[in-house]
């Protein structure tokens, strides 16, 4: 079992480009959910996708994006991109069950710089 | 709104010392509590949850934590640290509204030799 992955690892852009990210879950997963972790800071939750819709949503602009696919995995789609948009960008799957607690496995991240 | 305050953001200790690494959340209906470890250039790993029960719980690699309803805790110990458990720790509650993970700022544990 791969677990959770992640690509790329880390990515270098340029402001007011668009980037995207990619995330494969956990075998047997169906829901994924991105996180933004910042320099010295916990992870802010972004949205969760299930069944090819986003279900939930943090406190996040509409600049940043998802889909889900068939297949379970992910893509993290941020445009316009902002100098504060630098950070490492997690994704975690788990089995959807939102009322009851599922553990989220976490993928190793892509750290994204933006110049 | 709920939220959660890791105490201290770097905690050096002495190989094979104790430690304790402190976390306090604000009040909710219903309190799911998580610790979870980040080592160098790596993704999160729960060490260990509270969901109901006994107060005390048991994780990975020697960790326990203590969940105090009254001083709205949820503090992180391991009796003796070794150089691997160098890592950032990160204290979650998850949040009513959503059901969503509400972290802490992280708390860097040093193990000096």
């Amino acid at each position: 079992d791969a677990g959770v992955t992640q690509s790329p690892t880390h990515l270098i852009k340029t402001r007011g480009q668009q980037v995207t990210l990619r995330c494969s879950p956990k075998s047997g997963h169906d829901t994924v959910s991105w996180y933004q972790q910042a320099l010295g800071q916990g992870p802010q939750f972004i949205f969760q996708y299930y069944e090819e819709e986003e279900r939930q949503r943090g406190n996040f602009p509409d600049r940043f994006s998802g889909h889900q696919f068939p297949n379970y995995s992910s893509e993290l789609n941020v445009n316009a991109l902002l100098l504060g948009d630098s950070a490492l960008y997690l994704c975690a799957s788990s089995l959807w069950a939102p009322a009851f607690y599922n553990e989220q496995f976490f993928g190793p991240g892509t750290r994204l710089t933006v110049l | 709104a709920q939220s959660v305050t890791q105490l201290d953001s770097q905690v050096p200790v002495f190989e094979e010392a104790p430690v304790e690494l402190r976390c306090n959340y604000s009040s909710s209906v219903s309190v799911y509590l998580f610790w979870y470890v980040q080592y160098p250039n790596q993704g999160l790993q729960l060490l260990l949850k509270y969901l109901s029960g006994s107060t005390l719980v048991k994780g990975i690699n020697g960790f326990e934590a203590e969940f105090n309803k009254s001083q709205t805790s949820f503090h992180l110990r391991k009796p003796s640290v070794h150089i691997s458990d160098t890592a950032e720790y990160f204290c979650a509650v998850r949040k009513d509204s959503n059901y969503q993970l509400i972290w802490g700022a992280g708390t860097k544990l040093i193990i000096k030799p």
